[in-house]
């Protein structure tokens, strides 16, 4: 079973970076692809972004550039970091592992989530 | 954009068949994913590739995918099924996941 955990701070004030790690305990990091999604309070899922096993990454355009994804495979944990942060972007932070990319792609080992919320 | 549109909200009885619908552009031409949310829990996947069913996922969940219209359903449908549900695809215009409005599960 690969379970997945999200650390980070909670809060963050507005323009900073926030930053998150998500740390996955069973298996190697070095293989399939790893995502992040988010959850605003009451909305629903938006995905952010996945880095595969060659470091590759595909971001959601709609974050214009402030999203990046790395992967620490020492340390078996896959990061995000989303700068100039704005109340948007309070959320439930989810990590997933994902299975193929692009159009095959899903979801299939979450994280429980993490609520960050940006605010002075 | 790409939009997903499902039902708000669906309400069922215990024992009875509880249908899903996602609604997108050509939606059959892509794979449709489901996945169950929880309070306090970690999403759980359902379906992936439009009818496929994860080995822990009991058989009551099957999937579907056609034309515009992907539908999960769940037969004999159990207290314990109570959850919200989003669908997923691809879309490879913008390029990215987009994920379904999101259907609340009722069971009354």
């Amino acid at each position: 079973q690969v379970q997945l955990q999200e650390s980070g701070p909670g809060l963050v004030k507005p323009s900073e970076t926030l930053s998150l790690t998500c740390t996955v305990s069973t298996g190697s990091i070095s293989t399939y692809y790893w995502s992040w999604i988010r959850q605003p309070p009451g909305k629903g899922l938006e995905w952010i972004g996945y880095i595969d096993y060659s470091r590759n990454t595909n971001y959601n355009p709609s974050l214009k550039g402030r999203v990046t994804i790395s992967v620490d495979t020492s340390r078996n944990q896959f990061s995000l970091k989303l700068t100039s942060a704005t109340a948007a972007d309070t959320a439930v932070y989810y990590c997933a592992r994902q299975l193929y990319s692009t159009s095959s792609g899903f979801l299939d080992y979450w994280g429980q989530g993490t609520l960050v919320t940006v605010s002075s | 954009s790409y939009d997903l549109t499902q039902p708000p909200s669906v309400s069922v009885s215990p024992g009875q068949t509880a249908s899903i619908s996602c609604s997108g552009d050509k939606l059959g031409e892509k794979y449709a994913s489901w996945y169950q949310l929880k309070p306090g829990q970690s999403p759980v996947l359902v379906i992936y590739q439009d009818n496929k069913r994860p080995s822990e996922i009991p058989e009551r969940f099957s999937g579907s995918n056609s034309g515009n219209t992907a539908t999960l359903t769940i037969s004999g449908t159990q207290a314990m099924d109570e959850a919200d549900y989003y669908c997923q695809a691809w879309d490879s215009t913008t390029p990215a996941y987009v994920f379904g409005t999101g259907t609340k599960v009722t069971v009354l």
